[in-house]
């Protein structure tokens, strides 16, 4: 079975820039949730889908920051125009039921220069 | 506001040199904690779920335990495939997103 899975690995843009970041969860998996680490910090809630719907935004910093998820089943986060604390490791996780067991992707790391 | 707090941020440890990770916390009415391990340029991976004090749960050479105000994780007998980050994390008072502490990361040395 595939696991979560995340595009690009890895991504480095000038500030002012837009990047879009995917994830493709597992399949079958209803809820999708972005997270985020800045270096020295915890891990971050950004926000929850279920299915196409957003459950819960409260953890996206500003409006700079936009998450789809047509049709229910990847998801794009796309940060418009990026700024400098933007930089970090963004992590998508998806689970069948709403729960704090979640299956991780392998991150995307983001540097804004 | 609930919060978890892990210690210590690094631990050295020789192999078969058991230890104990702690995560203290503060949420209003706890929903689970969990344990999770990330490995380098990975993403995290869960490991166990607790949900009431004096809970107890095991596997391999882990053991996590429960009180009403913190968690641990003893490891007995380390090996050097057991290095990793070791995430806490709680359920937030929707249920719906994770909060976790900064994390302990473990080297085990042969």
């Amino acid at each position: 079975e595939a696991g979560v899975t995340q595009f690009p690995s890895h991504s480095v843009i000038e500030k002012g820039q837009t990047v879009t970041l995917r994830c493709d969860p597992i399949s079958g998996h209803d809820n999708l949730y972005w997270y985020r680490r800045v270096m020295g910090k915890e891990i971050k809630f950004l926000l929850h889908f279920v299915k196409e719907s957003k459950q819960d935004e409260s953890g996206m910093p500003n409006n700079r920051f936009l998450a789809e998820r047509t049709g229910g089943t990847y998801s794009t986060l796309k940060v418009q125009p990026a700024e400098l604390e933007d930089s970090g490791v963004y992590f998508c996780a998806s689970s069948q039921t709403i729960t704090g067991e979640a299956f991780f992707g392998q991150g995307t790391r983001l540097t804004v220069v | 506001e609930d919060q978890v707090t892990q210690s210590p941020e690094a631990l050295r440890l020789q192999e078969g040199e058991s230890s104990s990770l702690n995560c203290s916390y503060t949420v209003s009415g706890l929903r689970g904690l969990f344990w999770y391990r990330q490995d380098p340029g990975k993403g995290p991976e869960f490991l166990f779920t607790l949900y009431s004090a004096g809970e107890e749960k095991e596997k391999e050479r882990l053991k996590a335990t429960l009180t009403k105000k913190e968690s641990f994780l003893h490891i007995t007998a380390p090996k050097p495939e057991d290095s990793a980050t070791y995430l806490c994390a709680v359920l937030n008072q929707a249920g719906t997103a994770l909060i976790f502490g900064k994390g302990t990361t473990l080297s085990v040395s042969s």
